[in-house]
């Protein structure tokens, strides 16, 4: 049972231009939520998390967006940047998960120069 | 900021071998760390919670005398996979709270384990 799903294998997007990656829930009792990035044979990296409370969280360049009724986050990037060519993981956190992480899939991105 | 150490970065083993992989907490004191394996294009699955100082709990469908975690230190958790076989090759990465407003999850490096 996936109960935190990104349902984009990949995005492929140009330098400068805005990126846009998707994540569902299905887990009512979800009460916090992360980004991560993730680069080949490394572990994942903390980007920016929000709280159940909120509906936006900005930092820099990145902003999560939180639709609790649709249990739908995104993650905005903009500018996007070839540097930001990674795989990205939603997770999320809440109920009687006592802490642990359920992570997403993940979305491949690719930001072409 | 809190760091992670996971050792090795990669591993090759024989089938039937027992390979140990170790995560460290290095600037903060960790009494829960956290084990997950990805398969390739696959999330991150949680294996096991490292409690320090007591068993580990492990998730449903994971094999704990097959994958034995000790946690006999603040700062230090241990995987092991007994009798490997190519279906353990995988990629292993361990995780430790540091507290914070994002629950200060911070993960290691990651273990490229490969059974031949």
């Amino acid at each position: 049972d996936q109960q935190v799903k990104q349902n984009s294998p990949s995005l492929s997007v140009q330098e400068g231009r805005i990126s846009i990656l998707n994540c569902d829930y299905t887990n009512s009792m979800f009460d916090y939520f992360l980004w991560y990035k993730k680069y080949p044979a490394e572990g994942p990296t903390f980007l920016i998390s929000i709280s159940s409370i909120k509906d936006k969280n900005e930092d820099g360049r990145f902003t999560v967006f939180l639709n609790k009724s649709a249990k739908h986050l995104s993650l905005h990037i903009v500018p996007s940047q070839p540097g930001d060519s990674a795989v990205y993981f939603c997770a999320a956190i809440g109920g009687t998960s006592y802490g642990k992480l359920t992570f997403g899939q993940g979305t491949i991105l690719t930001v072409h120069p | 900021g809190a760091v992670v150490s996971q050792h090795p970065s990669w591993v090759i083993c024989k089938s039937g071998t027992s390979v140990k992989i170790e995560c460290r907490s290095l600037d903060f004191q960790a009494t829960t760390m956290f084990w997950y394996r990805q398969f390739p294009k696959k999330s991150l699955m949680l294996m096991a919670t490292s409690n320090e100082g007591s068993k580990a709990t492990y998730e449903q469908g994971v094999e704990k005398d097959k994958f034995l975690i000790n946690h006999a230190s603040l700062t230090l958790s241990t995987l092991t996979v007994t009798s490997a076989h190519p279906e353990d090759s995988s990629f292993y990465i361990c995780s430790a709270r540091t507290g914070g407003s994002n629950y200060g999850y911070t993960f290691g490096s990651g273990t490229r384990l490969t059974v031949v």
